[in-house]
């Protein structure tokens, strides 16, 4: 049962436009939400959260937003850059020991 | 500052062989340690997480087990490993306890280890 779910396996965007990034879940309980960039062969490194308290976390060109009444946040990347170019998956936790990550989305940004 | 290792970086194994995947952090005492399998075309799967020493929790039924030995050790295995067990896992640690609310509650990742099961 995928408690946290990203719809869109890819997306293409060109460079310096912006890249939206989507996730859903379906665990009410979930309070906090993590975003992750992975590269080939390579461990996920963490991008940005937020908490359920806030609807907005902002950190440089990176954006989350939460509608908790929606269960969805998106991922925002303004302007989008060739080296953003990866795998990104979106996660969230109710505990703080156990987080739920969804199948995640490959980004290409095309120069 | 804190570091994890995980080895072997790469790994093939015949079907049927035994298989013993080793991670280590450092920098940090206590930690939640979490293993993790992203196969293809699907997202990180948690397999086994561990709040302390000896203390280990499953979070799907499989031929693979864990082990946390000391407590910046995990240690994932199988007595026989099965076509479906390739793929690459990960390990991971994050604060324990929780840090305080809704700051510094990241999970860190290490390198991953690449399993082929032939």
């Amino acid at each position: 049962d995928q408690q946290v779910k990203q719809n869109s396996p890819s997306l293409s965007v060109q460079e310096g436009r912006i890249s939206i990034l989507n996730c859903d879940y379906t665990n009410s309980m979930f309070d906090y939400f993590l975003w992750y960039k992975k590269y080939p062969a390579e461990g996920p490194t963490f991008l940005i959260s937020i908490s359920s308290i806030k609807d907005k976390n902002e950190d440089g060109r990176f954006t989350v937003f939460l509608n908790k009444s929606a269960k969805h946040l998106s991922l925002h990347i303004v302007p989008s850059q060739p080296g953003d170019s990866a795998v990104y998956f979106c996660a969230a936790s109710d505990t703080g020991n156990q987080f739920y990550f969804g199948t995640g989305t490959s980004l290409t940004v095309i120069p | 500052s804190q570091t994890i290792h995980q080895w072997p970086a790469t790994l093939v194994q015949p079907v049927g062989s035994p298989l013993s995947l080793e991670c280590t952090v450092e920098g940090t005492s206590n930690p939640n340690l979490y293993w993790y399998r992203q196969a293809a075309g699907r997202g990180l799967q948690l397999l086994f997480y561990s709040v302390g020493i000896g203390q280990i929790s499953s979070e799907v039924p499989q031929n693979l087990s864990a082990s946390r030995p000391q407590d910046r050790q995990f240690i994932l295995s199988s007595k026989k490993l099965l076509l479906s067990d390739s793929g690459f896992y990960l390990c991971a640690w994050s604060v324990f306890p929780w840090g305080q609310p809704f700051r510094d509650n990241e999970q860190f990742f290490g390198p991953g280890t690449r399993l082929t099961v032939l």
